[in-house]
């Protein structure tokens, strides 16, 4: 069965440099969210999109953005990168609305960022 | 808020032994509450959740959880553990919010199986 796919899996940049990370949802779904997890932290949610529109936002600094295409495919954009910038980030995926309570989410491996 | 704890960092059991990794919720309304497990350098994969009916949910890969209301608990067991199935447990509550839904994670535990 098709996953979530993320690209690219690694990434290094350099402080104040810019990374773009990308998203591919399960076909079908339409729902998109984006998680941060820290050396040794718990995931934390950044931000979810629904039909192409903004639906949730968690704690993602204003360096970030994001967006859905109309693929349903997601990207992050990330400027003026800082070293505690580094993380997993993960890109989960789901079908439906939010009272779609069967709906669990769907997660990719993750892209690594690791900035210097 | 909704969120979930998870009182143990670590937990060690022999391979053929029952293991137990704990939950707790703190959750306004009905809990939406749901187990994953990390891989050295892999995805978060889903266990298996509580959204309504019985209190005892069966997963993936031979795992269950508990669901107790009174105890506001949702700990995930396994009759015999493997030591595959050393890795990171996170336990996870939804919370919804406009359109979609968010997952707020524990802080995680490390599970060791050992021979």
């Amino acid at each position: 069965a098709a996953g979530v796919i993320q690209s690219p899996r690694h990434l290094i940049k350099e402080k104040r440099e810019t990374a773009t990370l990308k998203c591919y949802p399960i076909p079908r779904h339409d729902t998109v969210y984006w998680y941060q997890q820290g050396p040794g932290q718990d995931p934390q949610f950044l931000i979810s999109f629904y039909e192409k529109m903004q639906s949730d936002k968690g704690s993602i600094p204003d360096r970030f953005s994001a967006q859905q295409f109309s693929d349903y495919h997601s990207e992050l954009n990330m400027s003026s990168l800082e070293l505690g910038d580094s993380a997993l980030y993960f890109c989960a995926s789901s079908s439906g609305l939010a009272g779609g309570m069967n709906n669990e989410q769907f997660f990719g491996p993750g892209t690594r960022l690791t900035v210097l | 808020a909704q969120s979930v704890a998870q009182p143990e960092d670590q937990v060690k059991v022999a391979e053929g032994n029952p293991l137990t990794v704990k939950c707790t919720y703190s959750v306004s309304g009905n809990p939406y509450l749901f187990w994953y497990v990390q891989y050295p350098n892999r995805g978060l994969q889903f266990l298996l959740k509580y959204i309504t009916g019985d209190n005892l949910v069966k997963g993936s890969y031979g795992f269950e959880a508990e669901f107790n209301k009174s105890q506001t608990s949702f700990h995930l067991k396994k009759p015999s553990a493997l030591v595959s199935d050393s890795a990171l447990y996170f336990c996870a509550v939804r919370s919804f919010a406009g359109t979609a839904s968010k997952l707020t994670f524990g802080t995680g535990t490390r599970l060791q199986v050992t021979l």
